[in-house]
């Protein structure tokens, strides 16, 4: 069974400085893929970025960026210049079913806090 | 609307109510799932609904019955529930593709349900 783990139950930062959250796995499949979500107090949740296992290289979406290992099966969110929106709870989640539906499992979360 | 909808936003029932949690979504996706997202514990699938066919139920309790009238509609309805049931719902929808892919969720707000 496929495992992930968010070790930082909480963080803060200062607004503009830099973040980094941290996510590990556990798994034998090859191929698979790997998402960071973002739910805000609002509890939308909302996909921040996503990770194919075959791509070497890290996404990155504006301000938010991967470092992914894939022989380490890290998977860690670096946030930019943080901003007080960025205030959340990050999920670090895996799909290594194959699936043509796809099936998620989440890390327990890390609650980021912004503070200004 | 737009993105997934969910209602109603709170729930509060007793142990021998029976209740129904809705979702709707309207991104024309073809797969829909419902998550269990308690206190301090990783959010848990427990169905999923893929071109209107169930093709997941991960151990949920038959007190926990869904229904997936159409691709853009899912139900959960509930009965007999325990306190330990109560929790936020989550439904999300996703475009299942044949091959191995893995779609974005899209998530709704969620119900957060209290059992009494």
């Amino acid at each position: 069974a496929q495992t992930v783990t968010q070790s930082q139950p909480e963080m803060s930062v200062q607004e503009a400085e830099t973040v980094t959250l941290s996510c590990t796995y556990d798994t034998s499949e090859s191929n698979y893929y790997l998402f960071w979500y973002k739910q805000p107090p609002s509890r939308q949740m909302i996909l921040v970025i996503r990770q194919e296992a075959y791509k070497q290289q890290n996404a990155t979406e504006n301000r938010f960026s991967v470092n992914f290992q894939k022989a380490a099966k890290s998977f860690s969110l670096k946030i930019s210049d943080s901003q007080l929106g960025d205030t959340a709870m990050y999920f670090c989640a895996f799909d290594g079913s194959g699936t043509s539906y796809g099936k998620l499992t989440f890390g327990q979360g890390t609650i980021l806090t912004v503070h200004p | 609307e737009t993105g997934v909808t969910q209602t109603p936003r709170h729930l509060v029932m007793g142990m021998t109510n029976k209740k129904s949690l809705k979702c709707e979504q309207h991104l024309g996706h073809n797969a829909m799932y419902w998550y269990k997202q308690s206190a301090k514990k990783p959010l848990e699938l427990m169905f999923v609904y893929s071109l209107e066919e169930r093709v997941e139920n991960n151990s949920v309790p038959s007190r926990f019955s869904p229904e997936c009238p159409n691709s853009s509609h899912l139900f959960l309805h509930l009965h007999t529930l325990q306190p330990e049931d109560s929790a936020l719902y989550l439904c999300a929808s996703s475009q299942a593709k044949r091959g191995v892919s893995s779609e974005t969720q899209y998530f709704g707000p969620g119900t957060r349900l209290l059992v009494l």
